[in-house]
């Protein structure tokens, strides 16, 4: 069973809509991910939180804005989407391990299903 | 620059049989770790197995284990004794320090080899 889980699981919404996806992970994680992956495609990097600030934003429209609460909690609000953001939304967190990063393993959550209409 | 490079777009594999997946990669670095995920359907990347740059020994974990030749820059991952339940979609990742000041490492995927298992 995965320790990073993702709300909502699918979602639907027009391009006026706000709307946020949730991430959740419950193993001491003070790094987290955002990625997106179209279909049949790879995934690719968004956002990267470090100790609950941004360290890293791969030059995404700000119609995606990221928001980490805490340690455990990371969200990404959404608003006047296009239907080419329709995608497979991931999430996920690493240990944040300083000069050893290339060991860390990434942990991915079940991801949302994004459709804009 | 990176580069991660899955060459079979698609394998089959009789049910209980070995197979391999394709990884070459591409870096200046001598720190860098090697990754290989799952993706089933459903759409979660599940983590299978690493390997750093600087292991002797090939990793194993339970029926996966990653060949692993650095001179020639290959990162196979063997399945043995495949199971209905091992067909997905299979990514080939590296991490590497990136240039953002950050410390987590980075990941790049490769395009990915989706294995079909056979009864």
């Amino acid at each position: 069973d995965t320790e990073v889980t993702q709300t909502p699981k699918h979602l639907v919404m027009g391009m006026t809509n706000k709307k946020s996806l949730k991430c959740e992970q419950h193993m001491g994680h003070r790094a987290m991910y955002w990625y997106k992956q179209k279909a049949k495609k790879p995934p690719e990097l968004m956002f990267v939180y470090s100790y609950e600030k941004l360290s890293i934003n791969e030059s995404v429209p700000s119609r995606f804005s990221p928001e980490c609460p805490n340690s455990s909690l990371l969200n990404l609000h959404l608003h006047a989407l296009q239907p080419e953001d329709s995608a497979l939304y991931l999430c996920a967190s690493s240990q944040e391990l300083g000069r050893l990063a290339v060991k860390e393993t990434q942990y991915f959550g079940p991801g949302t299903r994004l459709l804009v209409l | 620059a990176q580069k991660i490079t899955q060459t079979q777009p698609g394998m089959f594999v009789q049910e209980k049989e070995a197979v391999t997946l394709d990884c070459t990669y591409d870096t200046s670095d001598q720190s860098y770790g090697l990754f290989w995920y799952k993706q089933p359907s459903s759409g979660e990347m599940i983590f299978l197995i690493y390997q750093g740059s600087y292991d002797e020994q090939n990793a194993t974990e339970g029926r996966y284990s990653l060949n692993f030749q650095k001179a020639r820059k290959s990162a196979n991952l063997v399945i043995s004794a495949s199971q209905l339940g091992d067909s997905a979609m299979y990514f080939c990742a590296m991490s590497y320090r990136g240039n953002y000041g950050g410390s987590q490492g980075n990941l790049i995927f490769g395009k990915g080899t989706k294995l079909s298992v056979k009864p």
